[in-house]
């Protein structure tokens, strides 16, 4: 089956930057794209969704972009802190995020 | 957000013995999923359980190895039966809620 996928395995950030985690999918169906935060010893987190009549979405201190065009996604983390450090997982789905396929996870490091 | 709940959060079980790990959900929900994470890597769904139906299991997983059980709209379980030092994993629940996945806190099995 298609899958979703993450370019870097580790980032390192230095506190007070920003990071960005990029992920790339292959489902040209896919509609609906998701950001897990997974800390350690705990169940991921959602962070963020988009859906794919959006290339932009922004929470607080985190934007996800989308670029269907070359099938890209990612993720950025503004002034991060230690509190950030954490597996960040992408997913997408075709629909209703009921059958969401993850990417293999990058971990962000924020070193102080 | 949905709030999940898993039981229990670890164990230590012999091999060829089984594991029921409950999930409960403080939301009527139609759809709960449940995740084998192995440790270091992405999520695998393991099956969808709906209420009323019976549960749809993935490419790999069946259910005479991980049986379901979906009662009512806040509460399902998940068991893994004649364990194998191969099924030491991080198994999460996850319901599907407001078009949105949210994940429990995980259950951790070692076997030995």
């Amino acid at each position: 089956g298609e899958s979703v996928g993450l370019h870097l395995p580790t980032l390192s950030v230095q506190e007070g930057d920003n990071s960005i985690i990029n992920c790339a999918y292959s489902n040209s169906a896919s509609d609906y794209f998701i950001w897990y935060k997974q800390e350690s010893g705990k169940g991921p987190q959602f962070i963020i969704d988009i859906r794919s009549n959006m290339d932009k979405r922004q929470g607080q201190r985190v934007t996800v972009l989308l670029n269907k065009t070359v099938k890209h996604l990612s993720l950025q983390i503004a002034a991060t802190q230690p509190g950030d450090s954490a597996v960040y997982f992408c997913a997408d789905d075709t629909g209703t995020a009921s059958k969401l396929t993850f990417g293999t996870g990058t971990r962000l490091q924020v070193t102080l | 957000s949905a709030v999940i709940s898993q039981k229990p959060s670890r164990d230590i079980c012999q091999r060829g013995t089984s594991l029921t790990i409950q999930c409960q959900v403080d939301s009527q929900v139609t759809m709960m999923f449940w995740y084998r994470q192995q440790p270091g890597q992405s999520l695998t769904l393991i099956a969808t359980a709906n209420q009323g139906s019976e549960a749809t299991y993935e490419s790999g997983f069946v259910i005479d190895k991980f049986p379901i059980s979906r009662p009512n709209l806040t509460f399902s379980t998940l068991t893994v039966s004649n364990m194998s030092p191969e099924d030491s994993s991080i198994y999460l629940c996850s319901v599907l809620f407001a078009d949105t996945q949210y994940f429990g806190p995980g259950t951790r099995l070692t076997v030995l």
